[in-house]
């Protein structure tokens, strides 16, 4: 029972570099999500998506494309990597319905560096 | 909008010694409360929750937090600091709607002083 799986763990771009961040969950929930941590900023969404087939942005979404390609799967795309991309990305997941088993879980995170 | 407040960022406490972090939410509506645990280079595990079954909540290793409706507070204690407890502490809250959004404080870095 693996969770939530992000790859790579680790990345360096450089400036105007493409990259795309893989996630993917083992657990069956419907709704997953992209967050980076900043210091002193806690954790800031990118992206989500609700169910299979949609995406919407989220807090921070400039600069970022998303890809729901099946119900497993949620991927990150920097199209012109800048260095304020620099940042750990977190993939998350949550099982919704059930109130009281309400939490996401989380990837192990990719830190990304942009030079 | 929901939104979770921390004060302050940085909390040192020796071993031994009561941990406090605060956390206070604005909400509209009940709120779907966590806490959660982030250790150097690490990913974020889930202390505990508060989805109004109870308003005192226990988490894993020896942490609780209390909801006090009339303070909009959840704050994270334990009574016994201990080295291993050194981290970064998240309080969260989830949003109303069906895409239950996770809205995160700014952290609070916790130093456990021997």
């Amino acid at each position: 029972n693996a969770g939530v799986t992000q790859t790579p763990k680790f990345q360096v771009l450089k400036t105007g570099q493409s990259m795309t961040l893989q996630c993917a969950q083992d657990m069956n929930h419907n709704s997953m999500y992209w967050y980076r941590q900043d210091p002193g900023m806690g954790l800031r969404l990118i992206y989500y998506s609700a169910s299979e087939g949609t995406t919407d942005k989220g807090e921070v979404p400039n600069g970022y494309n998303v890809s729901r390609l099946n119900k497993r799967e949620f991927s990150l795309r920097l199209e012109s990597a800048a260095p304020s991309q620099t940042s750990v990305y977190f993939c998350a997941s949550l099982v919704t319905g059930d109130r009281l088993a309400y939490g996401y879980t989380f990837g192990s995170g990719t830190r990304l560096t942009v030079v | 909008a929901q939104s979770v407040t921390q004060l302050g960022s940085h909390v040192s406490v020796s071993e031994g010694a009561l941990v406090l972090l605060r956390c206070n939410y604005s909400s509209s509506v009940p709120p779907y409360l966590f806490w959660y645990v982030q250790y150097p280079n690490q990913g974020l595990q889930l202390l505990l929750k508060y989805t109004s079954a109870a308003t005192l909540v226990k988490g894993i290793n020896g942490f609780e937090a209390e909801f006090k409706k009339s303070e909009t507070s959840f704050h994270l204690t334990k009574p016994s600091a201990h080295m291993s407890d050194a981290a970064e502490y998240f309080c969260a809250v989830i949003s109303s709607g069906s895409a239950r959004q996770l809205t995160f404080g700014s952290g609070t870095q916790l130093t456990v002083l021997p």
